[in-house]
């Protein structure tokens, strides 16, 4: 079964600083793609960022970067000099099989300035 | 970018009645789509694969003939949620998968179904 797990249901992190959100998967496929979704109040999901499991080098977007470590079948997100208008939930999700995608729990971020 | 519209945006409508969601992609095609459930503070519920032209995949615990999905061209897939009661009322999301274009999708805005 594909699943995706969400460990934190609540973050908060000061303004400027970073924060780290975990996520772990189970999967039987070989080839898949992870990504971060993050859903403001507006309920619109926003693609953060993607990984594809076949890459080593971890995916990076300016602020957000992930710590993909597939033999430990992990996929972290990184917020580096966090800002306020990165509050929101984060889910993870798993493409796999490029049939569908599964999300995670969801983690609420709070950025508090 | 890649644009999804999804109409309504806000539904109230009767126990017992029928009402139906639409989910275009405005500037791709999309062989598939996807419908997910989203109650308050808890994830999205992956319901539905539609594919374009054929019957759609439906996840387990999904009632088919409630939940009545077409996808009769590649920029359209329908949701109609059929005798609504008030258990339905809940966010629905559309996701469409651009043609060709590997695993990226694209999120609809949502329609909060309200169900009196």
């Amino acid at each position: 079964a594909q699943t995706v797990t969400q460990s934190q249901p609540e973050m908060s992190v000061q303004e400027a600083e970073t924060v780290t959100l975990s996520c772990t998967y189970d999967t039987s496929e070989s080839d898949y793609y992870l990504f971060w979704y993050k859903q403001p109040p507006s309920r619109q999901m926003i693609l953060v960022i993607r990984q594809e499991a076949y890459k080593q080098q971890n995916a990076t977007e300016n602020r957000f970067s992930v710590n993909f470590q597939k033999a430990a079948k992990s996929f972290s997100l990184k917020i580096s000099d966090s800002q306020l208008g990165d509050a929101a939930m984060y889910f993870c999700a798993n493409f796999q099989g490029a049939q569908k995608l599964v999300f995670g729990q969801g983690t609420r971020l709070t950025i508090n300035p | 970018g890649a644009v999804v519209s999804q109409h309504p945006s806000w539904v109230i409508c009767k126990s017992g009645t029928s009402v139906k969601i639409e989910c275009r992609s405005l500037d791709f095609q999309a062989t598939t789509m996807f419908w997910y459930r989203q109650f308050p503070k808890q994830s999205l519920m992956l319901m539905a694969t539609s594919n374009e032209g054929s019957k759609a995949t439906y996840e387990q615990g999904v009632e088919k003939d409630k939940f009545l999905i077409n996808h009769a061209s590649l920029t359209l897939s329908t949701l109609t949620v059929t005798s609504a009661h008030p258990e339905d009322s809940s966010f629905y999301i559309c996701s469409a998968r651009p043609t060709g274009w590997g695993t990226e999708a694209f999120f609809g805005q949502g329609t909060r179904l309200t169900v009196v």
